[in-house]
């Protein structure tokens, strides 16, 4: 089955424990990308991948780090975390970068940082 | 830079009521525009999209036009369901990577 597979699903910790939220795709996609989602705010886009080693700055990429050393992977890295980065959080992937391509979404990953 | 602008949720309607939830854009360039679906607990699904000018998407008795005149891409349907109750989001895609949401209407269809 073709999907986009976040884990964990649920996390509750620390203000500057440092934590990666993993993402992959089996579906040979090039390009991924991670989202927030808070309340009357959207999605907002953190950092996406084009492709292998190409990754390139979202709206709200403060606080987060990024890799994309294989094709399926992209893992959402918080350094040091802290409270405002307490939110729900979706990995996507699309087999291109290209604007016309729709994006497969995770299941999300809540993330609250105390 | 790009923005989408949703109208306010949420909405509630009756089952077999007609649906629109208005979606306007700003963008450079020629964006493809898109319908996402939300239900509880999960991640986005896409609904429908358009690609180009006077593109129209439709699926499962949806509908948007993409109009660049009036830099718009309203969702509408014509005969609501109960199951048709979720969180629907308008968004942007550019050429260079970036995706660019609006902030989502709650639907509640009420039997």
């Amino acid at each position: 089955e073709a999907q986009v597979t976040q884990n964990p699903r649920y996390l509750i910790t620390v203000t500057g424990k440092k934590l990666t939220v993993t993402c992959s795709q089996n579906m040979n996609h090039e390009y991924m990308s991670w989202y927030r989602q808070d309340p009357g705010l959207g999605l907002r886009q953190i950092y996406y991948s084009m492709n292998v080693e190409v990754t390139d700055k979202g709206d709200v990429p403060e606080g987060y780090k990024v890799s994309r050393k294989e094709k399926r992977n992209f893992p959402l890295i918080l350094e040091s975390p802290s409270p405002n980065q307490t939110s729900l959080y979706f990995c996507a992937s699309s087999s291109r970068g290209d604007s016309n391509q729709p994006q497969h979404f995770g299941d999300g990953t809540r993330l609250s940082i105390l | 830079g790009n923005s989408v602008t949703q109208m306010e949720g949420p909405v509630t309607l009756s089952e077999e009521a007609f649906l629109t939830i208005n979606c306007t854009y700003t963008a450079t360039g020629y964006p493809s525009l898109f319908w996402y679906v939300q239900y509880p607990g999960e991640g986005l699904q896409l609904l429908l999209k358009a690609t180009k000018a006077d593109d129209k998407g439709s699926n499962k008795g949806f509908e948007a036009t993409y109009r660049k005149e009036t830099t718009s891409f309203h969702l509408e349907k014509g005969s609501v369901q109960v199951s048709d109750s979720a969180v629907y989001f308008c968004a942007l895609n550019t050429n260079a990577g970036k995706s660019t949401f609006g902030d989502g209407t709650t639907l509640t269809v009420k039997p």
